[in-house]
């Protein structure tokens, strides 16, 4: 069975400094893989999502993922963060018609 | 726009009550999903549908009952049977393939008095 790994549950930072939210998954064949924002009290957000071809896939908020096959990694970056990413981050994989998630990342930024 | 609603926003149970969570998409999708949240959990499947009247069980279906009558509309209950039913409720719903991303609602706190 296909799973997601986000090992990290909790990610403390400083505003305007670098972070990245790591995620593993598990597949042995071809996948398409997402990464969702949720802010407190709301549904999730597409952050930016890996179909196939470049293995540096941009998104919103200024975030991005590089797709790592040989080591089947999907992790998310964004070079300086603003107290407004603080936010619980999840990274899915899809599954025929489903979605499996991980059990996300909180991003704690602080001034 | 075009977009998931949910409703309502809170909503309490007493013990022994069965309880409708509504769940409304205007985005022409086929697929809809509920899903339920609890901290340090992510989200689990509870019932998804791939078209009007068809649905199949998710990871955690017992003790909720769902119906597709409509293509825009996915309603979940929540039965007296499911004994924990404290959660934040996430419906989703997306097109055709499966590259394509869920795209959620607001979603719903439901709570026990």
């Amino acid at each position: 069975a296909q799973s997601v790994t986000q090992l990290d549950s909790q990610v403390p930072v400083f505003e305007e400094a670098p972070v990245e939210l790591r995620c593993n998954y598990s597949s042995s064949v071809s996948v398409y893989l997402f990464w969702y924002v949720q802010y407190p009290n709301q549904g999730l957000q597409l952050l930016l999502k890996y179909l196939s071809g470049s293995t540096l896939v941009k998104g919103i908020n200024g975030f991005e993922a590089e797709f790592n096959k040989s080591q089947t990694s999907f992790h998310l970056r964004k070079p300086s963060v603003h107290i407004s990413d603080t936010a619980e981050y999840f990274c899915a994989v899809s599954v025929g018609q489903k979605l499996v998630f991980g059990t996300g990342t909180r991003l704690l930024v602080s001034p | 726009d075009g977009g998931i609603t949910q409703s309502p926003k809170y909503l309490f149970r007493k013990e022994g009550q069965n309880v409708t969570l509504s769940c409304e998409q205007n985005l022409n999708h086929d697929a809809m999903y509920w899903y339920r949240q609890d901290p340090g959990q992510g989200l689990r499947l509870i019932y998804y549908s791939q078209i009007v009247n068809d649905f199949q069980k998710g990871d955690i279906a017992e003790g909720y009952s769902v119906s597709r009558e409509k293509k825009e509309s996915f309603p979940l209950t929540v039965t007296s049977a499911q004994k924990n039913p404290t959660a934040f409720y996430l419906c989703a719903s997306k097109g055709d393939h499966s590259n394509q991303p869920q795209h959620f609602g607001d979603g719903t706190r439901l709570s026990i008095l």
